[in-house]
């Protein structure tokens, strides 16, 4: 059974880099099938999708977001990372990483894991 | 970039049917892909590609999508189904996936 966990500090200071790894488990992020991706969700408001990995190390991350994400795979660890440069106040939410399948759909996501920006 | 459209809230009696829709333009061309979200939780998916199910999803949960609208129908709802509902395309302009605002159910 397919498994993901976000892991990273709950505490960012601002103007500082958020950094998040994900580690799947029972699944494999070298598979070609599919995609490894990110997404937020400040407190009380909706999904926001902040960038996505191929195994190969392709990105592509959300326009409103680009200049600050950096997503990377590690295949040797079965993980995949983000960092989100130069964080304010409006980058509080909660994380998650979820795996992106045939047809564009998020098939399996982590529990997420609450980022809080506040010196 | 691509906009979907949800109602903030809809409510529903235990064991009527609830539909929650999603607005977008020529949102029939596309495939949506539905989530549920309780609170504190991850989002789960109920639907994809307009109409499947994932296992374990029960059959209560169906979908459709023509025109501009794409719309979850939860038929004989219970208190458990009470949760926030995301639809979801992926944007083929921009390249990249968009989420609707959510939908609240609430079982009265």
């Amino acid at each position: 059974q397919l498994q993901l966990q976000e892991s990273g500090p709950g505490l960012v200071k601002p103007s500082e880099t958020l950094s998040l790894t994900c580690t799947v488990s029972g699944g494999s992020v070298s598979s070609s099938s599919y995609y490894w991706g990110w997404i937020r969700q400040p407190p009380g408001k909706e999904l926001e999708w902040i960038g996505s990995v191929y195994y190969s190390g392709g990105t592509y991350s959300n326009p409103s977001l680009k200049s600050r994400v950096t997503i990377s795979v590690d295949t040797s660890k079965n993980q995949f990372s983000l960092k989100l440069s130069s964080v304010t106040a409006a980058d509080t939410a909660v994380y998650y990483c979820a795996r992106l399948s045939s047809g564009w759909v998020f098939d399996n996501w982590g529990q997420g894991t609450l980022v809080t920006v506040s010196s | 970039s691509y906009v979907l459209t949800q109602p903030p809230s809809v409510s529903v009696a235990p064991g009527k049917t609830a539909r929650i829709t999603c607005g977008g333009n020529n949102t029939g061309s596309e495939s949506v892909h539905w989530y549920q979200q309780k609170p504190g939780q991850a989002p789960v998916l109920v639907v994809y590609d307009d109409s499947d199910r994932p296992s374990g999803i029960p059959e209560r949960f169906s979908g459709s999508n023509s025109g501009n609208t794409a719309t979850l129908t939860i038929s004989r709802v219970e208190a458990g189904d009470e949760a926030d509902y995301y639809c979801q395309v992926w944007d083929s302009s921009s390249d990249h996936p968009v989420f609707g605002g959510g939908t609240k159910l609430t079982v009265l």
